[in-house]
Formats: C-alpha cells, structure tokens, sequence
C-alpha cells in the first residue's frame, strides 16, 4: 500500500531564516505532488505541484520555492522566512489517471516568529 | 475554472442528528467531485469520490453524497451524527485531464452532545 511521509511535524523558525520541509512518497511510482498551506481561517492553498522529476509550477509567487530531486520526493524550500509565512503545511500525491483524488500526508506546523 | 461553494463555515449538529454539509459546483465540462475530513492538526482524509458512475457514493464512516447535475450540487450526508464526526470537512472538484483540486473554503462541525 501507498504511505505518505512529511517531516518535521512542527517547526519554530525566525523570522529571517531558511526553511526545508521534506515529503516522501512510498509505494507508488511516477506520481503527482502537490505543496498547500493552510493559513488559519483561509482554506487551503495550493502552492506547487509536479508531475515528474525536475516539473514544478507554481501557483503563487512568493518566498518559497519547491523542488522534486527523485521520483517519490518534493522539498519546499525558503531562504528567508517571513512571519506571513506560518501555517499547516499540506503534502499530497495523486496518481496519474483520470480520476486524480488526492492523498494527503500528516503535515507541518510552521510557526514563524 | 472550476470552483466549488461551502457555505456556512461552522456547522452545529446535535448527536444523533442528521448532518447536511451543502456543495455547490461550477464546471464546464463534467467534473469529478470529492469530500474530505479534516481531524485538528492531521492532513485530509477522503471521505468518498464521485467520477461518473452512480450518483449516489457511499463513503467510509456512513457518509453518502448525491451528485445532481441539474442542480451543480454535491451535497453530503450522515443520518446519524457521532461525537467523532466534529471535524473540517471540504468539497473539492476535478475533471478529465486536470491534475488539481479545487478546494471549498471548509465546513467546521461541532457535534452537540
């Protein structure tokens, strides 16, 4: 069966500092990978999704950026943080068919202080 | 673009009672629709899915929903209301070659004892 990993689970950064949350997928091969954010009270958020290693589009310019060095691995990544920048961070995969349901990982507390 | 309305952020029901969550859709072209339950600080977990076969989708933990093109609506039901149902729920669309969901802003139920 397919898990989906995400660590840390909670993160207290500075303002001002760098960021890296890993999310790894097992069990399954070529997938899709989406980041989102929920900020309290505003919904979710998609921020990157890829379809393949090295493919990523980004659905809001921002601080962050996200990469996928394997198959089954995204990284979100930031060089500065900002305080605006806190929130539940969301990794999801989907598989390549026409159905495209999302399968969501634990998540990231981030708190930016 | 596809979208989907939530209304009412937060959702009273009494223990016991019949849970009602409303969806409503726009899309073009024949959409694909889910729901999600979201636990406090826990990623989402789909609940059931509807990709064109029967409209009315049994999900897990006896929540049903009706797809009804007429009316763009994916509504969501529970006869019966259990303390451990309090929790976010979202609706979410897709269709044929889109790899992205889009999200409703989030019931928040709270289960009346």
């Amino acid at each position: 069966s397919q898990t989906i990993h995400q660590w840390p689970a909670t993160l207290v950064q500075p303002v001002g500092s760098p960021l890296s949350l890993e999310c790894t997928v097992e069990g399954t091969s070529n997938p899709n990978l989406y980041w989102y954010r929920q900020a309290a009270g505003r919904g979710l958020q998609l921020l990157f999704y890829s379809v393949g290693i090295g493919q990523i589009s980004s659905e809001v310019p921002q601080n962050l950026s996200a990469s996928r060095p394997q198959d089954r691995q995204f990284i979100l990544s930031s060089k500065k943080l900002l305080l605006s920048d806190s929130g539940f961070y969301l990794c999801a995969w989907s598989v390549s068919d026409y159905t495209y349901e999302q399968y969501f990982g634990p998540g990231t507390r981030l708190t930016v202080t | 673009a596809q979208s989907v309305t939530q209304l009412g952020s937060h959702v009273s029901v009494s223990e016991g009672a019949l849970v009602l969550l409303r969806c409503n859709y726009s899309s073009s072209v024949p959409p694909y629709l889910f729901w999600y339950v979201q636990y406090p600080n826990q990623g989402l977990q789909l609940l059931l899915k509807y990709t064109s076969a029967a409209t009315l989708v049994k999900g897990i933990n006896d929540f049903e929903a009706e797809f009804k093109k007429s009316e763009t609506s994916f509504h969501l039901t529970k006869p019966s209301a259990h303390m451990s149902d309090a929790a976010e729920y979202f609706c979410a669309v897709s269709s044929y070659g889109n790899n992205r969901l889009a999200f409703g802003k989030g019931n928040q139920v709270v289960v009346i004892p």
